[in-house]
């Protein structure tokens, strides 16, 4: 079956570094899109980053633009999430999720998550 | 970047009824447009992609509408495993800026 397995999560100080991976099982992940989408404590989602499904295409959420970085190895199954220069508005869980359809858009697999503590 | 509202931002519903969730875009997603429930401690689960397709496995009793800038989500015989946080998402625009409205809980009323 489908999973998709986050890992790399703790607690690390603001401005410091921390590296997401996900390790996709059960579908044909270089034929995919993939998203990291978070979600602070108590709030709702907020899509950070999509790739394509070769790695040709990346793009960003504004309040990550420039200090994350979303890539990928096919050859491995994994996607990777380096975020630098950590701030405390970074505390969240962490999802993997495919992406499908128009502009890899929607997303029908997810994670479990991993939990970032950005503090000092 | 298109903004999405959800409305409201909570409803109360007995079981057996009927929900009706609205999200509204600041500008147009054409059909671009997909709903999440979310359940606490639980990651996301696609129901709607295209604003109207049920995804895999999604009962019948979900059906979401609308196009451009006003969509719905609506839940008829709500059961009590329905009672949960649900999300639009928009993934119309280019660059892709995906956005997710801020969400609707549904409550046992």
């Amino acid at each position: 079956q489908v999973q998709l397995v986050e890992s790399g999560g703790g607690v690390v100080r603001p401005g410091r570094s921390l590296r997401l991976s996900c390790a996709a099982s059960g579908f044909t992940f270089s034929s995919y899109g993939m998203h990291w989408v978070r979600q602070a404590p108590g709030k709702g989602l907020e899509w950070v980053a999509v790739i394509w499904y070769d790695g040709g295409f990346k793009y960003y959420g504004d309040s990550v633009k420039g200090r994350f970085t979303i890539s990928r190895d096919n050859s491995m199954n994994t996607l990777y999430l380096q975020m630098n220069s950590l701030r405390a508005e970074d505390t969240a869980v962490y999802y993997c999720a495919s992406g499908r359809g128009y502009n890899y858009g929607y997303s029908d697999y997810w994670g479990q998550g991993t939990l970032v503590t950005v503090s000092s | 970047e298109i903004v999405m509202t959800q409305s409201p931002a909570t409803l109360s519903v007995s079981p057996g009824g009927r929900a009706t969730l609205s999200c509204r875009a600041s500008q147009s997603a054409s059909t671009n447009l997909a709903w999440y429930q979310q359940k606490p401690g639980q990651a996301p689960r696609l129901l709607i992609y295209g604003a109207s397709t049920r995804a895999t496995g999604v009962p019948a009793r979900f059906s979401g509408s609308g196009s451009g800038t006003e969509f719905t989500l609506t839940i008829s015989s709500l059961q009590s495993e329905d009672f949960a946080v649900y999300y639009c998402h928009q993934y119309n625009n280019w660059p892709p800026t995906y956005t997710f409205g801020q969400g609707t809980k549904l409550e046992i009323k």
